[in-house]
C-alpha cells in the first residue's frame, strides 16, 4: 500500500456541488499538506497542518476548507465547486524532526484529478 | 506569489547529454530542495542542499546553490529516456510558519 493515499484519484463533478477529497498516510508524520497543480503554474500550497489541533492557510485557501480528522487523515473540501478549481490536486506529508525552514523533505500521494463543469 | 522561478520551463535533449535546469528565488533561504515529477504523478524528492553548501551529488544528479545570485542548478548527466519528467525546486525560509513552496518546474524530455 502507497504511504500517502488520496481518495478519489479523478471526479467529475458539476459547478455548485460539495466535492471531499481524502488523504491518509501510513508515514507517521505530523505534518500533512495540501497543494493544487495547475499547467505551467507549478504546484500552490492551499492549507497545511503541523498537528491535530494546528491547521494554517496557504496561498490561495480562498474556496477551500479542510479538517484534521486525525494524525492520518487530512481532507480538502469544495464547499460549491466551481470550474476555475479544475486541477490536479496533491496531499503531502513530513516529520517534524527538522525544524529549520525548507528542511522540510515532502512525501506525496499520487494525487486527485479534479473536474468541475 | 512564486518564490522559485525554473529555467529553462522546457528542455529537449538526446539520451547521453547532460541536462542543466536553474532555479531562482527571491528570498534568502535555509534549504532549498529539488523534486521530480513524472507525468500526472506525485513529486519525488530528490536531494536537499542546505544554504551554508554550495554542492552537492547523489549519483548522476549535481545540485549547486548560489546565495548570492539566489539561484540553484540541477544538472543530470548522461541523462536516460528514463529521467524523462518535471523538475521542480521548492524552498522555504524563516518567518513562513514551515512552508514550503514550489517552482514552475521545468518540463525536461529526453529523447532515445
Amino acid at each position: 500500500d502507497a504511504d500517502v493515499t488520496q481518495t478519489p484519484r479523478n471526479r467529475i463533478t458539476k459547478t455548485g456541488k460539495r466535492i471531499m477529497l481524502e488523504c491518509s498516510q501510513t508515514k507517521g508524520h505530523d505534518r500533512m499538506y495540501w497543494y493544487r497543480q495547475d499547467p505551467g503554474l507549478g504546484l500552490r500550497l492551499i492549507y497545511y497542518s503541523f498537528d491535530v489541533k494546528d491547521i494554517n492557510k496557504g496561498e490561495i485557501s480562498d474556496g477551500y476548507s479542510v479538517s484534521r480528522q486525525a494524525q492520518a487523515k487530512f481532507s480538502l473540501s469544495l464547499e460549491s465547486a466551481i470550474p476555475n478549481q479544475t486541477a490536479l490536486y496533491f496531499c503531502a506529508t513530513s516529520d517534524s524532526a527538522r525544524s529549520a525552514a525548507g528542511a522540510n523533505v515532502l512525501t506525496f500521494g499520487a494525487g486527485s484529478r479534479l473536474t468541475v463543469l | 506569489s512564486q518564490q522559485g522561478e525554473e529555467d529553462p520551463q522546457a528542455l529537449s535533449i538526446q539520451e547521453g547529454e547532460n541536462a542543466t535546469m536553474n532555479c531562482s528565488y527571491k528570498t534568502s533561504i535555509n534549504n532549498l530542495q529539488w523534486y521530480r515529477q513524472n507525468s500526472g504523478r506525485g513529486l519525488v524528492h530528490l536531494i536537499l542542499i542546505r544554504s551554508n553548501e554550495r554542492e552537492k551529488h547523489s549519483g548522476r544528479l549535481r545540485v549547486t546553490l548560489d546565495t548570492s545570485k539566489k539561484s540553484s542548478s540541477l544538472l543530470i548527466t548522461a541523462s536516460r529516456a528514463a529521467d524523462t519528467a518535471s523538475y521542480f525546486c521548492a524552498t522555504g525560509w524563516d518567518n513562513q510558519g514551515g512552508k514550503l513552496i514550489f517552482g514552475q518546474g521545468t518540463e525536461l524530455s529526453v529523447k532515445p
